[in-house]
């Protein structure tokens, strides 16, 4: 059964810092993987989607990484504003139409 | 930017009491999910429905549990009896189609809170 871990569950910066949010699975027979973003009692609103294939995904100041064979993702995000506060959610495909299974996320703080 | 349309945002409801959640999907999409989120708790998988029927489900996903598609753009959630322990935000989701290319769209959740 796939488990999906991230680390660490919550983060404070100061703005304008660079940081690194780590995702873990436990099975590396994933189709994909997509970082939500979800501010507070909010739906969740998708960032990034790595495909199996690919190793990395960028969008503004936000990069994903994918390491099938380590199970591991991480998605940096460079030059933190207080905008970005929010909680960060990995969720993995395991294949075709298999239900995403998703972390317990990390919420982040970027002090002005 | 197509969005996944769910109403109402709240809902409150007497314990026993049946409740629909309502979706309007992505138009040209063609799978269709629930999940929830205990407060506190992870994005956790109900249902999946595909082609005027379910096709995987949880086993939260129990029989007081029902999924419908009355119409061409309508999805709906129906409890048929409450319980305390159904106190969530309810969450809709909707993608084109299944390979890894295609990424899924999640609506703004129904918080549900039964009293």
């Amino acid at each position: 059964k796939q488990e999906v871990t991230q680390i660490p569950a919550a983060l404070s910066v100061p703005e304008g810092e660079n940081l690194v949010l780590n995702c873990s699975f436990t099975d590396s027979a994933i189709y994909n993987l997509q970082w939500f973003r979800q501010d507070p009692g909010k739906g969740l609103t998708s960032l990034l989607l790595i495909q199996s294939s690919q190793r990395e995904q960028t969008s503004g100041r936000l990069n994903a990484s994918l390491d099938k064979s380590s199970g591991r993702s991480t998605l940096y995000i460079a030059a933190s504003q207080p905008g970005d506060s929010a909680t960060y959610l990995c969720a993995v495909g395991p294949s075709g139409n298999t239900p995403l299974v998703f972390g317990k996320g990390t919420r982040l703080s970027v002090i002005a | 930017e197509p969005e996944v349309t769910q109403t109402p945002s709240h809902q409150v409801t007497q314990m026993g009491q049946e409740v629909i959640l309502r979706c309007v999907p992505i138009s040209n999409h063609l799978y269709f999910y629930w999940y929830r989120q205990i407060l506190g708790q992870k994005v956790e998988f109900l249902v999946s429905f595909y082609n005027n029927e379910i096709s995987e489900k949880s086993e939260i996903f129990d029989d007081q549990f029902s999924v419908e598609r009355p119409d061409g753009s309508n999805f709906t959630l129906k409890i048929r009896s409450t319980k305390l322990e159904d106190s969530a935000m309810y969450f809709c989701a909707s993608r084109a189609g299944t390979g890894a290319f295609y990424g899924y769209t999640f609506g703004s959740g129904t918080r549900l809170t039964v009293v």
